[in-house]
């Protein structure tokens, strides 16, 4: 059974493009999250969609977006890229919208980007 | 709010050594909580997992049990190999659906 896809793995863009970021889940899961991971600040919850509905979101700016489509897939986007928005990007994926229901969320391989 | 505080580390032991990852958090309700494991370069595995109190995950030798009086959920392996060395996660699954709340994590350094 395939695990959470992330594409692309590596990308570098420049101050002020914009970026996205796709994410296919796990066959048959309906939820899908993205976290951020930087060095200083961690693990950061960005947004959780299920069912194409963004159910919850982050303390991150507007120019963070996401969305999701009818076969579950999803992708984010960045605007107006910053220099700190250099980071790990993970997807994950579980069957209904995870905890507390016991439900296991599944990561992906991340995407790595870096503005320069 | 939910949280998790898990020692940070870097920890460095000898292979054969007993590992001990400490965790506690808070939360309101009946949280999950999970330890998750990030190898180089790589995304973020489920380790082990318990979803109610006393619960005991256990995976690839490592264990960890949900103790809701002291709030923890502390990580062990008696016996640490080389390959274990990896940065784990803490992660606690509670009133936000979807969303897991992650420690800073801890790097582990194992030597041969």
């Amino acid at each position: 059974k395939a695990g959470v896809t992330q594409t692309p793995r590596y990308l570098i863009k420049t101050r002020g493009q914009q970026v996205t970021l796709s994410c296919s889940p796990i066959s048959g899961h309906r939820s899908v999250s993205w976290y951020q991971q930087t060095p200083g600040q961690g693990l950061q919850f960005l947004f959780e969609y299920f069912s194409e509905t963004q159910r919850n979101k982050g303390n991150f700016p507007g120019r963070f977006s996401g969305r999701q489509f009818s076969n579950s897939r999803s992708e984010m986007n960045v605007s107006t890229l910053e220099l700190g928005d250099s980071a790990l990007y993970l997807c994950a994926s579980s069957l209904e919208p995870g905890p507390p229901s016991g439900n296991t969320i599944y990561f992906g391989e991340g995407s790595w980007l870096t503005v320069v | 709010g939910d949280s998790v505080t898990q020692m940070e580390g870097p920890v460095t032991l000898s292979e054969e050594a007993f590992l001990t990852i400490n965790c506690t958090y808070t939360a309101t309700g009946y949280p999950s909580l999970f330890w998750y494991v990030q190898y180089p370069g790589e995304g973020l595995q489920l380790l082990l997992k318990a979803t109610k109190a006393d619960d005991k995950g256990s995976n690839k030798g490592f264990e960890a049990t949900y103790r809701k009086e002291t709030t923890s959920f502390h990580l062990e392996k008696g016996s640490v190999q080389v390959s274990d060395s990896a940065v784990y996660f803490c992660a606690l699954g509670g009133s936000t659906l979807g969303r897991l709340y992650f420690g800073r994590g801890t790097q582990l350094t194992v030597w041969p």
